[in-house]
């Protein structure tokens, strides 16, 4: 595939249910993001991987909230007992480099629905 | 603490018109300024970007330049085509590891 993937497309979760979000960015590359996008407002940043490694959590909204990326590549959002406003798009962008003057490339997202 | 504000939408234009879609920022620093443009049905998409004042990014017909002194990103276009019609963001980022986005401003073009 060219470009990133995300699965599944669409989730709906019952209050009180984990979800799994996954993300496949483009093969070879480093840095890997994810994305918070509630309807009507743009982007807003959960994490940061440089290759496995987790260098920024800071946009994490709670403790629910965990990420991980064992093998540098594909990468995992879980969020621990949902809750309605966890209902948004979560999108999963990478790019090949870190840190400098590089291209992100966006999944098509995965859109929760928290009912 | 760092933040993009963009002119609320929609934006409807006739094809041909000028556009300007307004984009000012608050930084502690001195960021890098982007453009993404999302149309219907697909991924985010960079358009354009200025690492430093005075820089000017362009692509695909737009064109933005970087203003310290009004701290803007203003997106322009002289002629628009119903294709240009998509929702578009505008971002701040300092070490291109984290990204601060606008709200987003949906661009709808009629023919």
């Amino acid at each position: 595939g060219a470009g990133v993937s995300q699965s599944p497309r669409y989730k709906v979760a019952k209050r009180g249910q984990d979800v799994a979000l996954r993300c496949d960015p483009i093969s070879g590359h480093v840095s890997l993001f994810w994305y918070q996008q509630a309807l009507g407002q743009g982007p807003e940043f959960l994490t940061y991987f440089q290759n496995e490694a987790q260098l920024d959590k800071s946009g994490l909204p709670s403790d629910r909230f965990f990420a991980e990326r064992p093998e540098g590549s594909v990468s995992t959002l879980k969020i621990q007992r949902t809750q309605q406003e966890d209902s948004a798009v979560y999108l999963c962008a990478s790019s090949l480099k870190a840190g400098v003057q590089d291209t992100q490339y966006f999944g098509p997202g995965t859109r929760l629905t928290v009912l | 603490g760092d933040s993009v504000t963009q002119m609320e939408g929609p934006v409807t234009l006739s094809e041909e018109a000028f556009l300007t879609i307004n984009c000012t920022y608050t930084a502690t620093g001195y960021p890098s300024l982007f453009w993404y443009v999302q149309y219907p049905g697909e991924g985010l998409q960079l358009l354009l970007k200025a690492t430093k004042a005075d820089d000017k990014g362009s692509n695909k017909g737009f064109e933005a330049t970087y203003r310290k002194e009004t701290t803007s990103f203003h997106l322009e276009k002289g002629s628009v085509q119903v294709s240009d019609s998509a929702v578009y963001f505008c971002a701040l980022s300092y070490n291109f590891n984290k990204f601060y986005f606008g709200s987003g401003t949906k661009l709808n073009v009629k023919p």
